[in-house]
């Protein structure tokens, strides 16, 4: 079945940049995404790659996509306290009515 | 402004004692999705509608159940609340690449 992997803690200091990795399995994948999750909040949508590009740019973050090896990661800039958070990686599969089937979570946790 | 709606944000309900939860969504996308997220771990789907036709997950216990009257609002039934079913309830929406949730509403039960 379907199964996506993610470490879960990363911790880095104030104003490095953070690299969040994950790694899927459904090589049928469409949309691969990344969220966010402050404690006792839902999830927000950070950005999101369709399966056909290796990169996305958004601001301070960088997702790269390597189809072949099925690894994604999210890179975030200049990290700060308040992006301390469990970030989500999930993945779309195309025959699967749009679910999302998410990793475990990495609770970033970021030092000043 | 808020795309994904969820009421009430907090919910208590005794042991057995039934309960709804309710979403809307201003997107207007034929889509809606429920998760449950317990404790530490990753949201997991218990159903999905594609405009009204409904698909449960083979795992979703029978004790829950879903409603979608129209495009906008959709509604998680849990008809006899086990302690185990405390956990926080997400609703979503989306096309096939953004997909957008709710803040959740987070069920006690005692």
């Amino acid at each position: 079945g379907e199964d996506v992997e993610q470490s879960l803690f990363l911790s880095v200091r104030e104003g490095d940049s953070s690299v969040i990795n994950c790694t899927y399995t459904d090589s049928s994948s469409t949309y691969l995404y990344w969220y966010k999750q402050e404690p006792g909040a839902g999830l927000q949508l950070l950005t999101y790659i369709f399966s056909n590009m290796d990169m996305k740019q958004d601001q301070r973050l960088t997702v790269l996509l390597n189809k072949k090896d099925k690894h994604l990661s999210l890179r975030i800039a200049d990290t700060q306290t308040g992006d301390s958070a469990i970030y989500f990686c999930a993945e779309r599969g195309d025959n699967q009515g749009g679910k999302l089937i998410f990793g475990q979570g990495t609770e970033l946790s970021v030092k000043p | 402004d808020a795309m994904v709606i969820q009421n009430p944000r907090y919910q208590v309900t005794q042991f057995g004692k039934p309960v709804t939860l309710s979403c809307s969504q201003t997107l207007n996308h034929n889509v809606m999705y429920w998760y449950q997220q317990k404790s530490s771990q990753a949201p997991k789907l218990l159903f999905h509608y594609y405009d009204k036709d409904f698909n449960n997950e083979a795992d979703t216990p029978d004790n829950f159940q879903s409603r979608r009257p129209n495009t906008s609002f959709c509604f998680l039934d849990i008809r006899s609340p086990g302690l185990g079913d405390a956990a926080m309830y997400l609703c979503a929406t989306g096309q096939p690449g953004a997909k957008y949730f709710g803040p959740g509403t987070r069920l006690l039960v005692l």
